[in-house]
């Protein structure tokens, strides 16, 4: 059964450094998603992509962060400069239609 | 805003005995609702919607419009049930993101 896959798992970063983190969604999907989770908190949604264009974004996607599909299978979100608040785990997900999202295992972010 | 609820972090049951997670949401539309699953080192994965009105693994989840619930019911627990369950919601025009509920821990006990 395919699924979506993320790397790296694990990123350690210094602040202020460029993170860039990788997804390969479900090669038929159509729409893409971000969501991140801080440690002991929710689920939280940062942003969908469709049609080469970001859909919707929450308030935590500032201008710190980008996304990008680069070719016809990655799906990357970018934090240019990251903060110590932005250690959590990414979860990347992919739906065909707007309906059952799929999720990768996560790439946990630490920013020292 | 749309925000959903998931009162208890942890519940505890022995095997055998019923379960219910409770789940409950705020948005004014017609929401969908969903329960995710995340086993011990594993992904987030989907247990259910409520268009779709499936049982799955012996689980059933009924929206109840008037009480703005989506608690997730299964009669006997397994011991294999223990893991993380995260209540969702997503909404049209909403860009189909999912809000989700801080989780309950089920742990079933022997």
């Amino acid at each position: 059964e395919p699924e979506v896959t993320q790397t790296p798992s694990h990123q350690v970063t210094q602040m202020g450094q460029e993170v860039i983190l990788r997804c390969v969604p479900i090669s038929n999907h159509l729409y893409f998603y971000w969501y991140r989770q801080i440690l002991g908190q929710k689920v939280e949604f940062l942003v969908s992509f469709y049609n080469n264009e970001i859909s919707e974004k929450s308030e935590i996607f500032d201008d710190q962060f980008s996304v990008e599909r680069p070719d016809g299978s990655n799906f990357t979100l970018k934090i240019r400069s990251t903060k110590l608040e932005d250690s959590a785990m990414y979860f990347c997900a992919s739906s065909y239609l707007q309906e059952t999202q799929y999720f990768g295992p996560g790439t946990r972010l630490l920013v020292l | 805003a749309q925000r959903v609820t998931q009162p208890e972090k942890l519940l505890s049951v022995f095997k055998g005995a019923p379960v219910e997670l409770k789940c409950n949401y705020s948005y004014s539309g017609s929401p969908e609702l969903f329960w995710y699953v995340q086993y011990s080192r594993q992904r987030l994965q989907l247990l259910l919607r409520h268009i779709s009105r499936e049982s799955i693994k012996g689980f059933t989840a009924d929206l109840n419009k008037g009480e703005t619930s989506f608690h997730l019911k299964k009669p006997f627990a397994q011991e294999e049930d223990s893991a993380m369950y995260y209540c969702a919601l997503s909404y049209t025009g909403g860009g189909n993101k999912l809000t989700f509920g801080t989780g309950t821990q089920l742990k079933v006990e022997l």
